[in-house]
C-alpha cells in the first residue's frame, strides 16, 4: 500500500522567502503525481501534475520536481507572497488509486 | 459540466439519520473517486470507481457507508445511522482515465455535521 509522507507538517516564513515544501512516497511504480492546493474550507485546486516520465513540472512561481527512483518530490515556491497562504498536499498515483500526504500548512507573514 | 459538482455544499443532519451525498463528475471523465477529510486532518480514500469495473470499496469505513455509479455518470455516497464521527468533509474527484494521465479534478466537497 502506497505511503505519503509530506514534511513539514506547517511552516510559517515572511513574505519574500523562497521556500520547498517536500513529499515522500514508499512506492515509485507510481503513474503521476500531482500537487494541490487547499484554502480553510475549500475544495482542493491542482497546482502542477508530473507524468511519471516527467523530473518537473513549473507554473508561474511554482516549480514541481520528481525522482521516482527515490520517492521524493518536492514543491518549490518563489518570491512567497500572503496569497500562497493554505494547506499543499501531494497526491500519489498508483494503478487505479491515489493517495494523499497529510499536507503542509503554509503561513506567509506580510 | 466544466467542472466537478457535489451537492448539497452543506448538510446538518441528526445522529443515527440516514444521509446521501451527490457528486456529478465532469463529462466523459470515466474514473471517481470519494474522500473524506475530518477537520485538520489529511484526506482518507473511500472509494473509487472506473467506468463499468467492480468498485474499489478498500476505503470505506465500515457497513454504513455505501456508494453507487451508474456508468459513467452521477455517484451517490449513502451514510447510514450517522454518527458525530461521520462529520466531516465528502470531497469527489474525477479523471479523464484510471491512471489519472491528465490530472484529477476535485469538487468542493459536501460538509456534513451530524449533531
Amino acid at each position: 500500500k502506497q505511503e505519503v509522507t509530506q514534511i513539514p507538517a506547517a511552516l510559517s516564513v515572511p513574505e519574500g522567502e523562497n521556500l520547498v515544501l517536500n513529499c515522500s512516497f514508499t512506492d515509485s511504480a507510481i503513474y503521476n503525481l500531482q500537487w494541490f492546493r487547499q484554502d480553510p474550507g475549500k475544495g482542493l485546486t491542482s497546482l502542477l501534475l508530473i507524468q511519471s516520465s516527467q523530473r518537473e513540472q513549473t507554473s508561474g512561481r511554482l516549480n514541481a520536481s520528481l525522482d521516482k527512483s527515490s520517492g521524493r518530490s518536492t514543491l518549490y515556491i518563489a518570491a512567497s507572497q500572503p496569497g500562497d497562504s493554505a494547506t499543499y498536499l501531494c497526491a500519489v498515483s498508483n494503478w487505479n488509486d491515489m493517495r494523499f500526504g497529510a499536507g503542509t500548512r503554509l503561513t506567509v507573514k506580510p | 459540466g466544466a467542472g466537478v459538482s457535489q451537492s448539497p455544499s452543506n448538510k446538518v443532519t441528526e445522529k443515527g439519520k440516514d444521509v446521501e451525498l451527490r457528486c456529478d463528475p465532469i463529462s466523459g471523465h470515466t474514473a471517481l473517486y470519494w474522500y473524506r477529510q475530518r477537520l485538520g486532518q489529511g484526506l482518507e480514500f473511500l472509494i473509487y470507481f472506473q467506468g463499468n469495473s467492480a468498485p474499489d470499496k478498500s476505503g470505506l469505513p465500515s457497513d454504513r457507508f455505501s456508494a453507487e455509479r451508474t456508468g459513467e455518470s452521477v455517484s451517490t455516497l449513502t451514510i447510514q445511522r450517522t454518527q458525530q464521527e461521520d462529520s466531516a468533509v465528502y470531497l469527489c474527484a474525477s479523471s479523464l482515465n484510471w491512471s489519472g494521465d491528465y490530472g484529477y479534478t476535485f469538487g468542493s466537497g459536501t460538509r456534513l455535521t451530524v449533531v
